[in-house]
């Protein structure tokens, strides 16, 4: 089975940038699109990118998706924070196996 | 209007049975692979089922597997998680969701997720 893992949390300051890492254990990161959702509180997840590096329509240009097949990893960045940001963000992707696994999460603090 | 609206959630004792439905309006249900997620109370988000347009092919993650069954009724819009022989550990909030298909016929992506259903396993 693979697995994808997120820090617990992060923070930044209004205006600053933050990256979310998200790391496969058991296969290429690369061989599978990557999904980022965003969860605020009481509320269900919204994509935020998908397909690695897409933007939905209406989600800030703040937010920037990317795959590193060095380390293994995807990473969400999220530049000019704002406090609205403050949300759990997850990380998706897919397995020939498992079929569909969801990173544990990232609480991030503005 | 999209809408997606879960139903079917409660208190199922352990080892009872629940089933969920999903309607759906505003997009054509039909053209999309469907999915539940689960979010346990304080913790992230869990993959449990997905099932294509056609209703032809279905997937389960390994902690359901044998208990659950994922369904669909294309004219009704619908979708369906039948639940049975429930643990504790299947408490928790049910979203239906198209995580894993997400392009409409004109190659736009769409985001569709309802607010879910409240499943909670206990005696």
């Amino acid at each position: 089975n693979f697995v994808l893992t997120q820090p617990h949390s992060v923070s930044g300051s209004p205006g600053k940038t933050v990256t979310i890492s998200c790391t496969r254990t058991n296969g290429n990161i690369a061989s599978n699109y990557v999904q980022w959702y965003q969860q605020r509180p009481g509320s269900a997840p919204t994509t935020v990118i998908y397909e690695d590096s897409h933007r939905p329509s209406g989600v800030p240009d703040r937010f920037s998706g990317s795959v590193d097949s060095s380390s293994n990893s995807a990473s969400l960045t999220i530049s000019g924070l704002e406090t609205e940001d403050e949300a759990d963000y997850y990380c998706q992707s897919y397995d020939s196996d498992i079929f569909v696994a969801f990173g544990g999460g990232t609480k991030l603090t503005v | 209007e999209v809408q997606l609206m879960e139903s079917g959630g409660g208190l199922v004792p352990p080892g009872g049975s629940l089933r969920l439905s999903c309607v759906v309006s505003g997009f054509t249900f039909e053209s999309y692979a469907m999915t539940w997620v689960r979010q346990a109370p304080g913790r992230g988000l869990e993959w449990v089922s997905t099932l294509t347009g056609s209703g032809l092919h279905s997937f389960y993650s390994y902690s359901v597997r044998g208990r659950f069954t994922i369904s669909r009724d294309n004219s009704r819009h619908t979708l369906f998680l039948q639940m049975n022989s429930v643990r504790a550990e299947d408490t928790g909030i049910y979203y239906c969701a198209n995580p894993t298909d997400f392009y409409d016929s004109n190659g736009s992506f769409q985001d569709y997720w309802g607010q879910g259903t409240l499943v909670t396993v206990s005696s």
